[in-house]
């Protein structure tokens, strides 16, 4: 199966900080990666599939970039409802595998 | 308005059987793939199974292939988790996520499998 590596597992940042978490693939997986959002006792919700695209409704804050193995989710301007934790996925493989998640913490 | 709701979760023992559904509306059911994504308490999301809209198509998580069978039923707009041979790592709760072949959206509000004796 293909590995997918978050770094880090967990990040302090305070409301207004840019943030950037990195996902890697254990393998070329060209674009076929997205991004959620999981808040505690919720299902997750999409943020970014498909590497760089913005699910319709999500803010503009959120932005997703990379191809190959290395990939970035990046909140531009934190605001207190994006404390919460980010899980990647690929979907280049038909066995689908998400990272181990970074949680976002206030600081 | 999208909706998916899960049920059929609860506690079970090891080496038991249950069979969770997921009820859906607000969108054509018919024309969407489905999957099954499952997490342990305190830990991530796994991928547990895949359906294609025709059920053509099946795909499996390792750790569940042999005693999990996905099934649906477009005319009553469901999907289903057979889960045969429980383990205890088969705690968790269970999501049902639809989208597109390449990504989960929306979720259900996942329903929780308890295995221990």
């Amino acid at each position: 199966d293909i590995q997918m590596t978050q770094s880090p597992s967990s990040l302090s940042a305070s409301v207004g900080d840019r943030v950037t978490i990195t996902c890697r693939a254990s393998q070329n997986i060209s674009s076929y990666l997205n991004w959620y959002q999981q808040k505690p006792g919720k299902a997750p919700k999409l943020l970014i599939y498909a590497a760089s695209s913005l699910r319709s409704g999500v803010p503009s804050r959120f932005s997703g970039s990379g191809s190959g193995t290395d990939f970035t989710l990046t909140i531009s301007s934190l605001q207190p409802e994006d404390f919460a934790t980010y899980y990647c996925q690929q979907s280049y493989s038909t066995r689908r595998t998400f990272g181990q998640g970074t949680k976002l913490e206030i600081k | 308005e999208v909706q998916l709701v899960e049920s059929g979760g609860g506690l079970v023992q090891p080496g038991g059987s249950l069979r969770l559904s997921c009820a859906a509306s607000g969108f054509t059911f018919s024309s969407y793939s489905m999957n099954w994504v499952r997490q342990a308490p305190g830990k991530g999301l796994e991928w547990v199974s895949y359906i294609s809209s025709s059920s053509s198509t099946i795909y499996y998580a390792d750790s569940v292939k042999g005693r999990f069978t996905i099934s649906r039923d477009n005319a009553k707009n469901s999907l289903y988790l057979q889960m045969n041979s429980l383990r205890d790592e088969d705690t968790a709760v269970y999501y049902c996520a639809s989208g597109s072949y390449y990504w989960f959206d929306p979720w259900g509000q996942g329903t929780l499998v308890i295995v221990s004796s």
